[in-house]
């Protein structure tokens, strides 16, 4: 499974954009690069996934650097509700789906 | 689309006894599932991996014959922790997808305590 690096914690305040990066040096050409966010007491959250090239959903922005190794999520207006655990997790290919979760970070939101 | 359904959302049980954890796909078909452990404070842990129709796929580690795994129908995996002891007490999640290369969907955990 590819190694993951994440900031153990962020801090941004409300209606500000957020960047979490995350390092994935040994992803697997076939990995596809996940990213899920966990409140206290519940199961994570899917956020947004990529292969290649950069990915925009309702809830993030996924910029997938051109060598793969790395990735940013960005949230373009921070709430108080986007306060969580996420984890950025590359998947698919060796690794068959299975989900190995890194210990993430910790993003706080300020009001 | 894609809601996974877990069920309870806590359970205390007494020490040797046994516990079911159900989690179903409630708007698509999950041939795998897999079941994850959290303790507090750290993060989630892959158990094993649920096949519908076959046998589960354990990570290293995790005994097969205390952590049951039955996947007897396409909607429904359920985890049975077997004569529960106090390390046991954990946060249990499932999870599944839609198709692959997908993004995964979580149940919302089970909270077990044993007493």
């Amino acid at each position: 499974d590819a190694k993951t690096t994440q900031p153990n914690s962020m801090e941004s305040n409300e209606e500000e954009p957020v960047h979490l990066p995350c390092n994935h040096s040994t992803i697997s050409g076939t990995d596809y690069i996940h990213w899920y966010r966990q409140l206290p007491s519940q199961g994570p959250e899917y956020v947004i996934h990529g292969l290649t090239s950069n990915v925009n959903n309702r809830m993030a922005s996924l910029a997938i650097a051109e060598d793969r190794k790395s990735s940013t999520l960005i949230l373009h207006r921070a709430t108080l509700r986007d306060a969580a655990v996420y984890y950025c997790i590359p998947t698919g290919g060796t690794s068959y789906g299975k989900l190995t979760f890194g210990q993430g970070t910790i993003l706080t939101v300020h009001p | 689309g894609a809601v996974v359904s877990q069920h309870p959302s806590w359970v205390i049980c007494k020490s040797g006894t046994s516990v079911k954890i159900e989690c179903r796909s409630l708007d698509f078909q999950a041939t795998t599932m897999f079941w994850y452990r959290q303790f507090p404070k750290q993060s989630l842990m892959l158990m094993a991996t649920s096949n519908e129709g076959s046998k589960a796929t354990y990570e290293q580690g995790v005994e097969k014959d205390k952590f049951l795994i039955n996947h007897a129908s396409l909607t429904l995996s359920t985890l049975t922790v077997t004569s529960a002891h106090p390390e046991d007490s954990s946060f249990y999640i499932c999870s599944a997808r839609l198709r692959v290369n997908y993004g995964y969907t979580f149940g919302s955990g089970t909270r077990l305590t044993v007493v």
